[in-house]
């Protein structure tokens, strides 16, 4: 079936903006992700959803960040009021369970740009 | 708190041996994993290796695991132009909820 799908793939916006980053998730996965990956570094974990609920928040920079699951389906990432720290892009990935060997499937990520 | 550490950059020509080392500090850790990122796409899964292991073999990736010096190495043998990429080691703790630690990221060149 098809992977895990994230849109916009590139949204650009200026600083004061609300966003919202939608994932889709493989069909089936009750465990979702989201990692935030500034330029030239590696991944930072955000928050982790089992479900529609979020066990685990505590990545989350500040709270102008939230985000939601419906179901186990589609998840969006809303940022408001953006600032330029958070230009980066913002990828989704999906497992089967979130336990054990827990293999997790990135989306291609959305590229965030504030000015 | 966990961290994972890892050099930014590795030159090879190809045909030779790349070795891509990582180390992290989580003693608890279950699961470490190797990831690839190639330009403009997604991290896809290369390989894994479980904590009770030494090393694992698949194909001409080999992955060693040093738990003692909690010390994780990728050598991909024979390396390919097409091998250029950066390479994330990432580490799964002792976390219930999955949550991978990523190391910065090695850049590896691979010259022909």
């Amino acid at each position: 079936g098809a992977g895990v799908s994230q849109s916009p793939s590139n949204k650009v916006t200026e600083k004061g903006k609300d966003v919202e980053l939608r994932c889709d998730p493989i069909s089936g996965h009750t465990a979702l992700y989201w990692y935030r990956q500034r330029l030239g570094q590696g991944l930072e974990f955000l928050i982790y959803f089992q479900g529609n609920s979020a066990p685990d928040k505590s990545g989350l920079p500040s709270d102008r960040f939230s985000a939601e699951r419906t179901g186990e389906s589609v998840s969006t990432l809303t940022i408001q009021r953006t600032q330029q720290e958070d230009s980066a892009v913002y990828l989704c990935a999906s497992s089967q369970s979130g336990q054990g060997r827990n293999e997790q499937f990135f989306g291609p990520g959305t590229r965030l740009t504030v000015l | 708190g966990e961290d994972v550490e890892q050099s930014l950059f590795l030159s090879v020509r190809e045909g030779d041996s790349s070795v891509i080392n990582c180390t992290y500090t989580d003693s608890s850790s279950t699961y470490l994993y190797w990831y690839k990122q190639e330009p403009g796409a997604g991290l896809q899964l290369l390989t894994y290796i479980f904590s009770n292991m030494d090393m694992k073999q698949d194909q001409r990736l080999t992955v060693l695991l040093n738990k003692k010096d909690k010390h994780l190495s990728l050598r991909i043998a024979d390396t390919q132009t097409g091998d250029s990429a950066i390479y994330f080691c990432a580490d799964h703790g002792s976390s219930n909820t999955g949550k991978l630690i990523f190391g910065q990221g090695t850049t590896l060149q691979v010259k022909p």
